[in-house]
């Protein structure tokens, strides 16, 4: 079993829909959980960034954390076309060794926003 | 900042051959990753630098794969020889570390064809 698991869709909305994105992982140890945004042959970017549990939001982007649960989740609101991408889950702990300074991603959710 | 730049940005390249991707991250980084991305297997760490010392290998494949940086601004990763398994885009990713993993600010990626 992976320690992040996404489903990798892909996922088709049409515009002004609300996306949700989600993740479950497995180490508790997961303090930090990030959102990364890929576009078509680019590199991943940093979309969003939570620590621990709660919510946070960014515009139309609402992050979501429950460790209890072992959860998190991605809101996109009144979605748009530039909003297509692949979406990657993200998370790191504190974890001395060779964990630190490391992510583990999951797989990635294609999102397709058709006007 | 230019960013984190690679090169070549596409390779392709015949079973057999020596294939050695280049990166040169931000500069004041002092990590740096490197990543293989396949629709099947996802994105993957295949290793990291802290200070130009390897912290983690455990991702690299097989020993036909070797990865060095030899000061602060220059990275390779090798592979010899190479496989047609091998056809991926491969990242290369530098950040400042923060406690609980930082951002990691990803190059446009090499994409490899082995033949």
């Amino acid at each position: 079993q992976k320690e992040v698991e996404q489903d990798p869709g892909p996922l088709s909305v049409p515009e002004g829909a609300i996306v949700s994105l989600n993740c479950t992982y497995s180490n508790s140890a997961f303090q930090y959980f990030m959102w990364y945004r890929q576009y078509s042959r680019k590199g991943p970017e940093l979309l969003m960034y939570t620590y621990s549990s709660g919510n946070k939001e960014d515009g139309r982007f609402t992050a979501q954390v429950d460790k209890s649960s072992k959860y998190i989740s991605l809101f996109i609101r009144d979605s748009q076309p530039s909003d297509s991408a692949t979406y990657l889950c993200a998370m790191s702990s504190n974890a001395g060794g060779t964990s630190y300074g490391k992510l583990t991603f999951g797989q990635g959710t294609i999102l397709t926003v058709h006007p | 900042d230019a960013g984190v730049i690679q090169s070549p940005r596409h390779e392709v390249t015949e079973m057999g051959q020596e294939v050695t991707l280049r990166c040169k991250p931000i500069s004041g980084h002092d990590y740096l990753f490197w990543y293989r991305q396949t629709m099947m297997r996802g994105l993957e760490l295949l290793i990291y630098f802290n200070n130009n010392v390897p912290i983690d290998d455990s991702g690299m494949p097989e020993d036909r794969f070797s990865a060095k940086m030899p000061n602060a601004s220059f990275s390779t990763l090798k592979i010899q020889p190479s496989e047609p398994r091998d056809s991926a885009v491969y990242f290369c990713a530098s950040s400042l570390l923060w406690a609980g993993g930082g951002e990691q600010y990803f190059g446009p990626g090499t994409r490899l064809t082995v033949t």
